[in-house]
């Protein structure tokens, strides 16, 4: 149980495009997901707490207006990156958590390539 | 306060040996602490998890040390094996399971 897809898993776009990816979780419902960033060789860098039913919490330094998140349903979380540049070329991953359960686990989905030419 | 510091940044090791990684925070409000295994090109996969009021926690072949007074934790991975080769995180978190930060990762390689 508790877990989270990605989509899609890699994608290429030229610069100055939009790209939308989408994070769901497949067996419980998540009311908070969190999106992250991770550059190679790097840590996770958390970008944005993403509440159903409401506004992204973002952290500091990320552009709000570039890092577009919806959380339109309890299962399913998108983050559209807008006008892209070479420079946000990284990998993306979601989490969830699981209120079912008692743990504080964060579950993970498996990532997203983002390539900007 | 926010930090969680990592040690050390790459690590080789021999099969069948033991690979000591180590973690330190500076936040007593972190109530949550948790390793991470991650593979090239996927998501994080948990490990194994603390809690700061138990000092030592196994699963298998690992091992979470904790030292609340001293505010640090290691991960111990006992007879190591080539397929552990990757890259492992620790982290920290409050507020059930709100804020996590991510220490910088050990890369960890064992040698056949």
């Amino acid at each position: 149980g508790a877990v989270v897809s990605q989509h899609p898993s890699w994608v290429i776009c030229k610069s100055g495009t939009s790209v939308k990816i989408e994070c769901r979780s497949l067996d419980f419902q998540a009311t908070t997901m969190f999106w992250y960033r991770q550059f190679p060789k790097q840590s996770l860098m958390l970008m944005a707490t993403s509440n159903e039913g409401s506004k992204a919490t973002y952290e500091q330094g990320v552009e709000k207006d570039k890092f577009l998140i919806n959380h339109a349903s309890l299962t399913l979380s998108t983050l559209t990156v807008t006008s892209a540049h070479p420079e946000d070329s990284s990998f993306y991953i979601c989490s969830a958590r699981d209120p079912g359960r008692t743990s504080d686990e964060q579950f993970f989905g498996p990532g997203t390539r983002l390539t900007v030419l | 306060q926010q930090q969680v510091k990592q040690s050390p940044q790459s690590l080789i090791v021999q099969k069948g040996g033991i690979s000591i990684i180590n973690c330190a925070y500076e936040n007593t409000a972190f109530d949550y602490f948790p390793w991470y295994q991650q593979f090239p090109g996927k998501g994080p996969a948990l490990l194994i998890a603390i809690r700061p009021d138990v000092s030592e926690k196994k699963e298998g072949r690992f091992t979470i040390s904790f030292n609340k007074s001293a505010k640090q934790f290691s991960l111990h991975i006992m007879d190591s094996q080539p397929g552990d080769s990757a890259t492992y995180f620790c982290a920290a978190s409050m507020n059930y399971g709100q804020n996590f930060v991510f220490g910088p990762g050990t890369r960890l390689s064992v040698l056949p």
